[in-house]
């Protein structure tokens, strides 16, 4: 079955910027979506359609895309973006919804 | 404003089926372009997308679940329910229902916003 890979973790210095990536052989053809999720809240859509930011979402949140590998940036990381991030899209056929593994990020 | 509330027991037996209800408000279910889909999360785990019903009574499931999924909609109530059958300890979870949209260059959509979620434990 298609999957798309997330590292476990990534560790960032308030700040700076932190680059959480998303690989999947798929994603030249599918959108990919971000989910933040804060321990016992449900998830948060941050980046949709590879790189559009919803109403309200901090403009240091950020998406970009480039072959099978899609990118979430956060610029100059606070304290509040230590979360659990996910990556969304679809299978290759478009009829089948994959997520990402997740990746912890922590603010050092 | 768009809210949704997952409902439905909180344990079950093993092999025993689920039936968890999502109703909402703020959209319709007969507007084109827009679903309901349902996700789960195990306790420390990641997100595992199940089902999800679009406004044309089109329905999509995980192909890993799909045996044991029903996924339907009942749009004069706002409700979506999802069944499970053959429950298993395996599939203890977080169980949430989010609002999904589709438009002509995506394929499955996002989903936004996402319900509050219900935890759900299999256990004899």
């Amino acid at each position: 079955s298609y999957e798309l890979t997330q590292p476990p973790s990534v560790s960032v210095s308030p700040g700076q910027t932190a680059r959480i990536t998303c690989s999947g052989d798929a994603l030249p053809k599918q959108y990919a979506y971000w989910y933040q999720q804060k321990p016992g809240q449900a998830p948060v859509l941050v980046i949709y359609k590879d790189s559009e930011r919803p109403s309200g979402i901090p403009e240091r949140f950020s998406g970009s895309s480039s072959g099978t590998t899609v990118t979430l940036t956060i610029s100059g990381v606070q304290a509040e973006d230590e979360a659990d991030y996910y990556c969304q899209s679809a299978d290759s056929s478009g009829t089948s919804v994959v997520f990402g593994g997740g990746t912890k990020l922590t603010v050092l | 404003q768009i809210t949704l509330k997952e409902s439905g027991p909180t344990l079950v037996k093993p092999t025993q089926t689920l039936t968890l209800t999502c109703t909402f408000s703020g959209f319709s279910l007969s507007t084109s372009g827009v679903g309901v889909g349902w996700i789960r999360q195990p306790p420390g785990k990641a997100l595992e997308w199940l089902a999800l019903i679009y406004w044309n009574d089109d329905k999509r499931y995980s192909p890993s679940l799909k045996s044991r999924l029903t996924i339907t909609k009942d749009t004069s109530k706002n409700q979506v329910v999802l069944t499970m059958t053959n429950m298993d300890p395996v599939d203890t979870a977080t169980y949430y229902c989010a609002h999904n949209e589709v438009s002509a260059d995506t394929a499955t959509g996002w989903f936004d916003p996402w319900g509050q979620g219900t935890l759900v434990t299999v256990s004899s």
